[in-house]
């Protein structure tokens, strides 16, 4: 099993849709865990931190499941301009400063 | 307020040349990690420096190589080049504080060996 495991998609929505990414990690001693976002040929762009009570910011909103070692995010009212890879990232057991990076799954909000 | 900033943006090299790209951190960060990211994956943890010294190191084979400086500014080396080492290389920079840590991307140095 992949340390960090997301659905590739692509996942092509209309504008105003709902959408939910799930991203599943190995390993259970994992602490820290983002959510980030990136544009075709640019860099990673940090979107969330997630926290174990969830969190929200604006039309996102994440969630950590610690049970079933997944995390999720949830885009709603998708723009556009949401269309991105969105990349989940975990670090490694017992180490912190170590993040491994899932591959990412592609959204495309059709207008 | 400088973020993470990567030189040069791209970059062509041919099979056993040598190579060294350079990052300079977000302004307060004191770490800096550098990733490869090829095409359709996600980026792949090469390694961490802090206090001017290696701390982490991913799967990567000894001809990758790096360095910190005094003012936390890093390079990257890479020698010997292999076709297979053309990619996307990141710098992410970063600072440990009240026991957690948020990296930071620049832009990138696109590399391509021929």
């Amino acid at each position: 099993r992949k340390e960090v495991e997301q659905d590739p998609g692509p996942f092509n929505v209309p504008e105003g849709a709902t959408v939910a990414f799930n991203c599943t990690y190995s390993n259970s001693a994992s602490q820290s865990f983002f959510w980030y976002r990136q544009d075709c040929r640019k860099e990673p762009k940090l979107l969330m931190s997630v926290y174990s009570s969830g969190n929200e910011d604006g039309r996102f909103t994440a969630q950590l499941n610690r049970a079933s070692q997944y995390i999720s995010l949830l885009i709603r009212d998708s723009k556009l301009s949401d269309s991105a890879t969105y990349l989940c990232v975990v670090n490694e057991a017992g180490n912190n400063r170590k993040l491994i990076w899932g591959l990412g799954t592609s959204l495309a909000v059709n207008p | 307020d400088a973020g993470v900033t990567q030189s040069p943006t791209h970059l062509i090299k041919t099979r056993g040349q040598q190579v060294t790209l350079r990052c300079s951190p977000k302004s307060g960060h004191d770490t800096v990690s550098w990733y490869q990211q090829a095409l359709g994956q996600g980026p792949q943890f090469i390694f961490q420096y802090y206090e001017e010294e290696e701390r982490q190191r991913g799967n990567f084979p000894d001809r990758f190589s790096g360095h910190q400086f005094p003012n936390y500014s890093s390079e990257l080396n890479v020698n010997a080049l292999l076709l297979g080492d053309s990619a996307l290389y990141l710098c992410a920079s970063s600072l440990l504080a009240g026991g957690k840590e948020t990296q930071y991307f620049g832009p990138g140095t696109r590399l391509l060996v021929l």
